[in-house]
């Protein structure tokens, strides 16, 4: 099982400035990661996919970068909406597996 | 609007079954593969099972390997899981998901239901 590790667990940014988040696997994965944001009580919303592929109607300041092992999501300028839970996971082999998650939270 | 619907989540004691329904809209489901999540409370995302566009080809998580029957009804648009010899580890929020480009179940999800609630205790 491919193991995903997010750091940092918990990011504390003010509005209208980048955040970094990064995602680290086991062992190779290509590009084979998305990302996803959850709000409390919501369901995960995809971001990204294939490490950089915005999904739809996701705003351009959300990006992603990385292949292999290590992977980043960047949001460029942070926006009250975006203080969120962010998971990556990897689908390059079964089992699919998770991130533990890093929280960003209004600093 | 691609839209999934869970249901038949609820309170079951240990060792009891319990078989959960999504029922989905808006896209051509018989042409994606589907997969279920689940997310423990307060705790991250883990990836149960999935199953192929066609239903042939299912895939379990080890912690659930054994007890848990994946399944889908074409004709309905309807995705199962049917649970049995629950534990208390396996409470959690349910959700099922999309395979995110066509059959293939080894895949980003989007998008995902809203979820249903398993809770198993005595």
């Amino acid at each position: 099982e491919i193991v995903m590790t997010q750091s940092p667990a918990t990011l504390s940014v003010s509005p209208g400035e980048r955040a970094t988040l990064s995602c680290r696997a086991s062992q190779s994965i290509g590009g084979n990661l998305a990302w996803y944001q959850q709000k409390p009580g919501q369901a995960p919303r995809l971001l990204i996919y294939g490490a950089s592929t915005r999904a739809t109607g996701i705003p351009a300041r959300f990006s992603g970068s990385g292949s292999g092992t290590e992977f980043t999501l960047t949001i460029s300028s942070l926006q009250s909406e975006d203080f969120a839970l962010y998971y990556c996971q990897q689908y390059n082999n079964w089992p699919l597996t998770f991130g533990g998650g890093t929280k960003v939270e209004i600093k | 609007e691609v839209q999934l619907v869970e249901s038949g989540g609820g309170l079951v004691q240990p060792g009891g079954s319990l078989r959960l329904s999504c029922a989905a809209s808006g896209f051509t489901f018989s042409s994606y593969a589907m997969s279920w999540v689940r997310q423990a409370p307060g705790k991250g995302l883990e990836w149960v099972s999935a199953v192929s566009a066609g239903g042939g080809s299912t895939y379990y998580a080890d912690s659930v390997k054994g007890r848990v029957t994946i399944s889908r009804d074409n004709s309905k648009n309807t995705l199962y899981l049917q649970m049995n010899s629950l534990r208390a580890e396996d409470t959690a929020v349910y959700y099922c998901a999309k395979s995110g480009s066509g059959n293939y179940p080894v895949n980003w999800c989007d998008p995902w239901g809203q979820g249903t609630l398993v809770i198993v205790s005595s």
